[in-house]
C-alpha cells in the first residue's frame, strides 16, 4: 500500500520569498510517480508538477521545483518568489505501477499563506 | 475545450434520498475517477473506470455506485444518502493511469450536504 505524509498543516511565507512544502512517501513499488496539486479557496484542483521515480533530474515547472530525494523517500515542493496568489492548500500525491496503479494516493495537505 | 465538468455544483439531500452526480470530459481520456474530500483530509478514491463499460472499486466505495456507459461520461450514484456522505466530490480523468503524460485532471467539484 502507498502512503503520503505531509507533516506541515499550515505554513506562512513572506511575499517574494521561497518556501518548501514537505512530502514523504512510502511504497514498495520500484516504479512510481509523484505529483503536487494546488487547491485555492475556490476549490478546484490544479496540477503543478510531476516527478517520476526513474527521473534523474529534479522536475521544474516555472516557479515550482520538486526536490526529489529517493533514498529518503521525500518529494518536497519548492515555490520560489512567492506571490499572494500562491495562498492555497497544496497536496502531494503518488501513483504506483502495479495493482491499483490507476489511482492517486493523496496526503492531507498543507495550507500555505503568503503574507504581503 | 471545457476539460472536466461536473453537474450539479451544489446539492442538499435528506437522509435516504438518492441522487446521481454527472461527470463529463472532452479530452478523450480513457480513465476516469471519483474522489471525495472531507475536511482535514486529502482526496480519497471512491470508484474508477479504465474505459467505457468498465468500473472498479477504490478506497471508499461503500454506499456508492458508478456507471460508464459512454467514454466521456462517468456517473456517481448514491442510492440512499447518509449524513456521512456529506463531502465535496471530485471527478478526474487521465489518458492512462500513471506517468507525467497521464496526469489526472480534475473537475470543479460538487458540494453535497446530507441532512
Amino acid at each position: 500500500a502507498q502512503k503520503i505524509t505531509q507533516t506541515q498543516p499550515g505554513m506562512f511565507v513572506q511575499e517574494k520569498e521561497a518556501v518548501t512544502l514537505d512530502c514523504t512517501y512510502d511504497t514498495s513499488d520500484p516504479s512510481y510517480g509523484l505529483f503536487w496539486y494546488k487547491q485555492p479557496s475556490s476549490g478546484e484542483m490544479i496540477f503543478l508538477i510531476y516527478q517520476g521515480s526513474y527521473d534523474q533530474q529534479n522536475a521544474t515547472e516555472g516557479r515550482y521545483s520538486l526536490n526529489f530525494q529517493k533514498a529518503r523517500k521525500s518529494a518536497n515542493l519548492v515555490i520560489s518568489a512567492s506571490q499572494l496568489g500562491d495562498s492555497a492548500m497544496y497536496f502531494c500525491a503518488m501513483s504506483a505501477a502495479g495493482a491499483g496503479s490507476y489511482q492517486l494516493t493523496f496526503g492531507k495537505g498543507t495550507k500555505l499563506s503568503v503574507i504581503p | 475545450n471545457a476539460g472536466v465538468t461536473q453537474t450539479p455544483k451544489f446539492r442538499v439531500l435528506k437522509t435516504g434520498q438518492s441522487m446521481t452526480l454527472l461527470c463529463a470530459q472532452d479530452m478523450n481520456h480513457e480513465y476516469m475517477y471519483w474522489y471525495r474530500q472531507d475536511p482535514g483530509m486529502g482526496l480519497r478514491l471512491i470508484h474508477y473506470s479504465v474505459g467505457e463499460g468498465t468500473t472498479a472499486k477504490g478506497e471508499v466505495p461503500d454506499g456508492y455506485n458508478v456507471s460508464r456507459l459512454k467514454k466521456q461520461n462517468f456517473l456517481l450514484g448514491l442510492e440512499s444518502a447518509a449524513p456521512s456522505q456529506t463531502s465535496v466530490y471530485f471527478c478526474a480523468s487521465s489518458r492512462i493511469g500513471t506517468g507525467r503524460t497521464d496526469t489526472q485532471y480534475f473537475g470543479p467539484g460538487t458540494r453535497l450536504t446530507v441532512l
